[in-house]
């Protein structure tokens, strides 16, 4: 079975360039979730969704972060205008709530690595 | 209040031996679920291990298990005979409730093991 897929793996962009990171999660999964992870600030959630519906926001850090799910296998988290603070690692992931309820886990992506120069 | 305290930032081990990684929780719900997670050097996050609850034993996978502690709120996980392999961060979690499906993280617990 193909896991969460986050593309591209690497990036690197110049300040004030506009960056789409991509996420294609696991069939039949109905949460996608999107984590920024660095040293000082540990692993945060920015958003998450439920039936391609966003349904908390609250971590995203400010306006220039924007996320979408148009479909059930695809999820995008952009940037613009990005800035060097945002030089991070971006996680995907999903997970089911089904019979298995509050015992299923949630399965990261490899993990974009943005760096913004 | 933080929801998951990891107060170990950094913990080295001899391999073969067994090392346990401190995690505790703070919630007012009744049903909850606790994971663990490794991050090797590479960057993925790999799930290890589950507890619910109300789990009444403690859950165990391989050379994982987590000592629960309900009343604590207090969920170790244990890893026996240390392998150079087991090297990485650990980072426990918790899923609250059954509504919303999030998950709140702990700062990670790097874990060393020395040859």
């Amino acid at each position: 079975d193909a896991g969460v897929i986050q593309s591209p793996r690497h990036e690197v962009t110049e300040m004030g360039q506009e960056v789409t990171l991509r996420c294609k999660p696991i069939s039949g999964h109905d949460y996608l979730f999107w984590y920024r992870q660095t040293m000082m600030r540990g692993l945060e959630l920015l958003i998450y969704f439920n039936n391609n519906v966003p349904i908390d926001d609250s971590g995203m850090p400010e306006d220039r972060f924007s996320a979408k799910m148009p479909n059930a296998s695809f999820s995008t988290l952009k940037i613009q205008p990005s800035e060097p603070r945002d030089s991070a690692v971006y996680f995907c992931a999903s997970s089911f709530w089904g019979l298995a309820g509050e015992r299923e886990t949630q399965y990261f992506g490899p993990g974009t690595r943005l760096l913004v120069l | 209040a933080q929801k998951i305290t990891q107060t170990q930032p950094g913990m080295f081990v001899q391999e073969k031996e067994a090392v346990t990684l401190d995690c505790t929780y703070d919630t007012s719900d009744q049903s909850y679920g606790l994971f663990w997670y490794k991050q090797p050097s590479s960057g993925e996050m790999i799930f290890l291990i589950y507890q619910g609850s109300y789990d009444e034993q403690n859950a165990t996978e391989g050379r994982y298990s987590l000592n629960f502690q309900k009343a604590r709120k207090s969920a170790n996980l244990v890893i026996s005979a240390s392998q150079l392999g087991d090297s990485a961060m650990y980072f426990c979690a918790m899923r609250e409730g059954r509504i919303g499906n999030q998950f709140y993280f702990g700062t990670g617990t790097s874990l060393t093991v020395i040859p």
